[in-house]
Protein backbone atom coordinates (compact mmCIF):
# COMPACT_ATOMS: atom_id res chain seq x y z
CA UNK A 1 0.00 0.00 0.00
CA UNK A 2 1.43 3.48 -0.48
CA UNK A 3 1.56 5.96 2.09
CA UNK A 4 1.20 9.74 1.47
CA UNK A 5 2.42 12.36 4.02
CA UNK A 6 1.26 15.56 3.80
CA UNK A 7 3.00 18.60 5.04
CA UNK A 8 2.89 20.64 6.93
CA UNK A 9 0.14 19.65 9.09
CA UNK A 10 -1.33 22.86 9.72
CA UNK A 11 -0.29 26.23 7.19
CA UNK A 12 -1.79 29.46 8.75
CA UNK A 13 -1.64 32.51 6.22
CA UNK A 14 -3.58 35.48 5.69
CA UNK A 15 -6.06 36.35 2.65
CA UNK A 16 -3.85 36.76 -0.59
CA UNK A 17 -1.17 35.15 0.33
CA UNK A 18 0.51 31.73 -1.29
CA UNK A 19 -0.53 28.47 -0.10
CA UNK A 20 1.54 25.96 -0.85
CA UNK A 21 1.18 22.23 0.04
CA UNK A 22 3.14 18.62 -0.62
CA UNK A 23 1.80 15.54 -1.03
CA UNK A 24 4.79 12.67 -0.71
CA UNK A 25 4.32 9.36 -1.24
CA UNK A 26 6.03 6.09 -0.36
CA UNK A 27 7.07 5.07 -3.69
CA UNK A 28 7.19 6.70 -6.63
CA UNK A 29 3.40 6.81 -8.95
CA UNK A 30 4.62 6.28 -12.27
CA UNK A 31 0.95 7.60 -14.09
CA UNK A 32 0.82 10.79 -11.82
CA UNK A 33 -2.30 9.27 -11.05
CA UNK A 34 -2.68 11.90 -7.72
CA UNK A 35 -5.52 13.91 -7.19
CA UNK A 36 -6.67 16.48 -3.99
CA UNK A 37 -9.35 17.43 -2.38
CA UNK A 38 -10.58 19.90 -0.67
CA UNK A 39 -13.09 19.76 2.56
CA UNK A 40 -14.96 22.50 4.27
CA UNK A 41 -16.17 21.98 8.23
CA UNK A 42 -19.43 20.00 7.57
CA UNK A 43 -19.31 19.32 4.22
CA UNK A 44 -17.95 16.74 2.09
CA UNK A 45 -14.92 16.18 -0.03
CA UNK A 46 -14.31 18.27 -3.45
CA UNK A 47 -12.36 17.33 -6.00
CA UNK A 48 -10.09 20.06 -7.27
CA UNK A 49 -7.04 18.55 -9.23
CA UNK A 50 -6.71 14.97 -10.90
CA UNK A 51 -3.77 13.83 -12.88
CA UNK A 52 -1.12 15.41 -10.58
CA UNK A 53 -2.12 18.58 -12.45
CA UNK A 54 -5.63 19.00 -14.57
CA UNK A 55 -8.54 21.06 -12.78
CA UNK A 56 -11.37 19.83 -12.15
CA UNK A 57 -14.94 21.35 -13.41
CA UNK A 58 -15.63 24.71 -11.63
CA UNK A 59 -12.01 24.64 -10.22
CA UNK A 60 -11.04 28.63 -9.95
CA UNK A 61 -6.97 28.95 -11.72
CA UNK A 62 -6.11 29.86 -8.83
CA UNK A 63 -5.47 26.42 -8.02
CA UNK A 64 -2.81 24.80 -9.51
CA UNK A 65 -1.31 20.79 -9.14
CA UNK A 66 2.36 20.17 -10.56
CA UNK A 67 4.66 17.02 -9.03
CA UNK A 68 5.84 13.89 -10.19
CA UNK A 69 7.94 10.55 -9.04
CA UNK A 70 6.67 10.77 -5.18
CA UNK A 71 6.19 14.45 -4.93
CA UNK A 72 3.20 16.60 -5.59
CA UNK A 73 2.11 19.57 -4.71
CA UNK A 74 -0.83 21.70 -4.39
CA UNK A 75 -0.35 25.63 -4.87
CA UNK A 76 -3.07 28.13 -3.88
CA UNK A 77 -2.15 31.58 -5.61
CA UNK A 78 -3.50 33.84 -3.62
CA UNK A 79 -6.22 32.92 -0.74
CA UNK A 80 -9.73 33.79 -1.03
CA UNK A 81 -11.77 33.35 2.49
CA UNK A 82 -13.19 30.29 1.10
CA UNK A 83 -10.01 28.94 0.62
CA UNK A 84 -9.59 28.24 4.72
CA UNK A 85 -10.21 24.31 4.90
CA UNK A 86 -8.78 21.21 4.83
CA UNK A 87 -6.78 19.67 1.93
CA UNK A 88 -6.45 15.74 1.20
CA UNK A 89 -3.72 14.07 -1.39
CA UNK A 90 -4.97 10.75 -2.96
CA UNK A 91 -3.36 8.28 -5.01
CA UNK A 92 -4.94 6.18 -7.46
CA UNK A 93 -1.76 4.70 -9.16
CA UNK A 94 -2.26 1.39 -7.37
CA UNK A 95 -4.69 -0.40 -4.85
CA UNK A 96 -5.98 0.52 -2.61
CA UNK A 97 -6.72 3.95 -3.44
CA UNK A 98 -4.62 5.64 -0.24
CA UNK A 99 -5.37 9.38 1.10
CA UNK A 100 -2.52 11.49 2.82
CA UNK A 101 -3.31 12.97 6.33
CA UNK A 102 -4.56 16.02 5.61
CA UNK A 103 -2.97 19.63 5.49
CA UNK A 104 -5.16 22.17 7.17
CA UNK A 105 -4.92 25.55 5.89
CA UNK A 106 -6.29 28.30 8.52
CA UNK A 107 -6.53 31.96 9.11
CA UNK A 108 -3.68 33.70 10.68
CA UNK B 1 -24.88 14.91 -10.20
CA UNK B 2 -26.19 13.83 -6.93
CA UNK B 3 -25.65 11.56 -4.60
CA UNK B 4 -27.35 10.71 -1.50
CA UNK B 5 -26.78 8.17 1.07
CA UNK B 6 -28.99 6.60 4.01
CA UNK B 7 -29.30 3.93 6.55
CA UNK B 8 -26.34 5.13 9.00
CA UNK B 9 -27.27 5.32 12.39
CA UNK B 10 -26.22 4.04 15.85
CA UNK B 11 -25.62 -0.07 16.38
CA UNK B 12 -24.07 -2.40 18.70
CA UNK B 13 -21.07 -4.11 18.47
CA UNK B 14 -21.74 -7.43 16.09
CA UNK B 15 -24.44 -6.19 14.85
CA UNK B 16 -25.34 -5.27 11.08
CA UNK B 17 -26.40 -2.40 8.90
CA UNK B 18 -26.83 -1.42 5.13
CA UNK B 19 -26.35 1.77 3.75
CA UNK B 20 -27.50 2.69 0.54
CA UNK B 21 -26.83 5.66 -2.21
CA UNK B 22 -29.67 6.84 -4.36
CA UNK B 23 -27.13 8.28 -7.24
CA UNK B 24 -29.12 11.14 -9.87
CA UNK B 25 -28.08 13.30 -12.47
CA UNK B 26 -25.66 10.41 -14.77
CA UNK B 27 -25.82 7.39 -16.29
CA UNK B 28 -25.25 5.16 -13.33
CA UNK B 29 -24.72 2.40 -15.07
CA UNK B 30 -21.86 3.30 -16.77
CA UNK B 31 -19.77 4.14 -13.73
CA UNK B 32 -17.52 2.45 -11.21
CA UNK B 33 -18.71 3.48 -7.71
CA UNK B 34 -16.84 3.29 -4.28
CA UNK B 35 -17.32 4.03 -0.05
CA UNK B 36 -15.01 6.10 1.37
CA UNK B 37 -14.97 6.34 5.05
CA UNK B 38 -13.86 9.47 8.00
CA UNK B 39 -13.59 9.26 11.20
CA UNK B 40 -14.97 12.04 13.08
CA UNK B 41 -12.68 14.54 13.26
CA UNK B 42 -10.28 12.53 11.27
CA UNK B 43 -9.02 11.60 7.70
CA UNK B 44 -10.34 9.86 4.73
CA UNK B 45 -9.98 6.02 4.27
CA UNK B 46 -11.60 4.06 0.86
CA UNK B 47 -13.54 1.04 2.01
CA UNK B 48 -14.65 -0.33 -1.38
CA UNK B 49 -15.35 -0.17 -4.92
CA UNK B 50 -17.51 -2.00 -7.59
CA UNK B 51 -17.13 -1.64 -11.38
CA UNK B 52 -19.82 -0.42 -13.70
CA UNK B 53 -20.94 -4.08 -13.97
CA UNK B 54 -20.57 -5.27 -10.82
CA UNK B 55 -17.37 -7.52 -12.38
CA UNK B 56 -14.38 -6.13 -10.17
CA UNK B 57 -15.46 -5.70 -6.37
CA UNK B 58 -12.67 -4.49 -4.00
CA UNK B 59 -12.28 -4.12 -0.13
CA UNK B 60 -9.83 -1.94 2.26
CA UNK B 61 -8.04 -5.37 4.41
CA UNK B 62 -9.85 -3.47 7.28
CA UNK B 63 -13.76 -4.71 6.04
CA UNK B 64 -12.66 -7.58 4.21
CA UNK B 65 -15.28 -10.31 4.85
CA UNK B 66 -16.90 -8.44 6.83
CA UNK B 67 -18.69 -5.48 4.21
CA UNK B 68 -20.15 -6.56 1.36
CA UNK B 69 -20.39 -3.23 -1.93
CA UNK B 70 -22.95 -3.90 -4.78
CA UNK B 71 -24.82 -2.09 -6.91
CA UNK B 72 -28.51 -2.62 -8.73
CA UNK B 73 -28.23 -0.25 -12.01
CA UNK B 74 -31.87 -0.56 -12.26
CA UNK B 75 -32.63 1.73 -9.00
CA UNK B 76 -29.46 3.73 -10.27
CA UNK B 77 -28.73 2.93 -6.12
CA UNK B 78 -25.27 1.84 -4.85
CA UNK B 79 -25.19 -0.35 -1.26
CA UNK B 80 -22.92 -1.27 1.52
CA UNK B 81 -24.00 -4.38 3.77
CA UNK B 82 -22.00 -4.16 6.64
CA UNK B 83 -21.88 -6.70 9.38
CA UNK B 84 -19.91 -8.07 12.47
CA UNK B 85 -19.77 -4.37 12.88
CA UNK B 86 -17.12 -2.81 15.49
CA UNK B 87 -16.25 0.38 17.25
CA UNK B 88 -13.63 1.23 15.00
CA UNK B 89 -16.18 1.29 12.37
CA UNK B 90 -17.85 4.18 13.22
CA UNK B 91 -17.40 6.99 11.41
CA UNK B 92 -19.22 9.07 8.19
CA UNK B 93 -19.43 7.14 5.16
CA UNK B 94 -19.41 8.52 1.59
CA UNK B 95 -20.66 7.17 -1.60
CA UNK B 96 -18.29 8.42 -4.47
CA UNK B 97 -18.81 8.33 -8.05
CA UNK B 98 -15.50 6.90 -9.32
CA UNK B 99 -14.26 7.33 -13.41
CA UNK B 100 -16.23 5.18 -16.29
CA UNK B 101 -16.50 1.11 -16.43
CA UNK B 102 -13.08 0.66 -14.68
CA UNK B 103 -13.38 0.45 -10.63
CA UNK B 104 -8.92 0.39 -11.08
CA UNK B 105 -7.38 3.64 -11.14
CA UNK B 106 -10.13 5.83 -9.96
CA UNK B 107 -10.26 9.52 -8.64
CA UNK B 108 -13.21 10.67 -7.04
CA UNK B 109 -15.51 13.22 -8.63
CA UNK B 110 -18.58 13.46 -7.03
CA UNK B 111 -19.38 12.80 -3.31
CA UNK B 112 -22.41 12.35 -1.71
CA UNK B 113 -23.29 14.29 1.85
CA UNK B 114 -22.53 11.39 3.70
CA UNK B 115 -24.38 9.07 6.60
CA UNK B 116 -22.89 8.70 10.14
CA UNK B 117 -22.38 5.16 11.69
CA UNK B 118 -21.85 4.68 15.09
CA UNK B 119 -21.07 1.61 16.32
CA UNK B 120 -21.35 1.67 19.94
CA UNK B 121 -22.77 -0.44 22.96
Amino acid sequence: EIVLTQSPGTLSLSPGERATLSCRASQSLPSTYLAWYQQKPGQAPRLLIYGASSRATGIPDRFSGTGSGAHFTLTISRLEPEDFAVYYCQQYDSSPLTFGGGTRVEIK
Amino acid sequence: VQLVESGGGLVQPGRSLRLSCAATGFTFDDYAMHWVRQLPGRGLEWVSSISWNSGTIAYADSVKGRFTISRDNAKNSLYLQMNSLRPEDTAFYYCTKGLEYSSSYNYLDSWGQGTLVTVSS
